[in-house]
């Protein structure tokens, strides 16, 4: 089955550790994005891609990077640099294209910093 | 600039009919759509509007106005499962590809 796979779902740090979360999909999905979401508000774009080896910053990039070495996956790593990286994270992918498309979500991770 | 409003929250009893309204202010609007989320869990694909009009699924519509900025989604025949956040969300046309901006989620609370 297609999809996009993130893990793990739950994830606990260390303050001042650096920490990747991995997302993978199958489903031949030219962009990919990762978004932020804190309890009772929307989802908040971090990174995207387009196509491999390019990436942009979304709305809140910083303390976060990326990397886009193959087409099927887009880890994102959370630095010690993110003032408040607790949060749930969403990883999606979508047909890159002019037109708006569906995005697919994966699963999410709940990172939770101590 | 991409601002989206949505009401925080909404109540209903089940098996009524409840609109959750969006609008937006953004400028390379390319569509919107709406999602599901329940709690702890990702999104899930609602519906799509590119067009100005009514796009009905089984108990859900969404209905599209590009001249006002605003959209609703309706849900009938409310069942209790339907008590999750509903997200709108507008993709936003760059240069040749598109992101998606999403609102703060209307919780949608079904009561017996």
């Amino acid at each position: 089955d297609g999809g996009i796979t993130q893990s793990p779902k739950y994830l606990f740090r260390k303050e001042g550790q650096n920490v990747t979360l991995s997302c993978e999909q199958n489903l031949n999905h030219d962009a990919m994005y990762w978004y932020r979401q804190d309890p009772g508000q929307g989802l908040r774009l971090i990174y995207y891609s387009q196509i491999v080896n390019d990436f942009q910053k979304g709305d809140i990039a910083e303390g976060y990077s990326v990397s886009r070495e193959k087409k099927e996956s887009f880890p994102l790593t959370v630095t010690s640099a993110q003032k408040n990286p607790t949060a749930f994270y969403l990883c999606a992918s979508s047909i890159r294209g002019a037109r708006g498309t569906e995005a697919f979500f994966g699963q999410g991770t709940r990172l939770t910093v101590v | 600039g991409q601002n989206i409003d949505q009401p925080t929250e909404m109540t209903a009893t089940e098996g009524a009919i409840v609109q959750i309204n969006c609008t937006y202010q953004t400028s390379g609007f390319n569509g919107l759509f709406w999602y599901q989320q329940h709690a702890g869990e990702a999104p899930t694909f609602l519906s799509y509007n590119v067009l100005d009009g009514l796009e009905e699924k089984g108990r859900f519509s969404s209905f599209l106005s590009r001249s006002k900025g605003y959209s609703y989604l309706l849900l009938k025949e409310l069942q209790m499962k339907d008590s999750a956040s509903y997200l709108c969300a507008v993709s936003f046309r760059g240069s040749g590809y598109s992101t998606l901006t999403f609102g703060k989620g209307t919780m949608l609370l079904v009561s017996p």
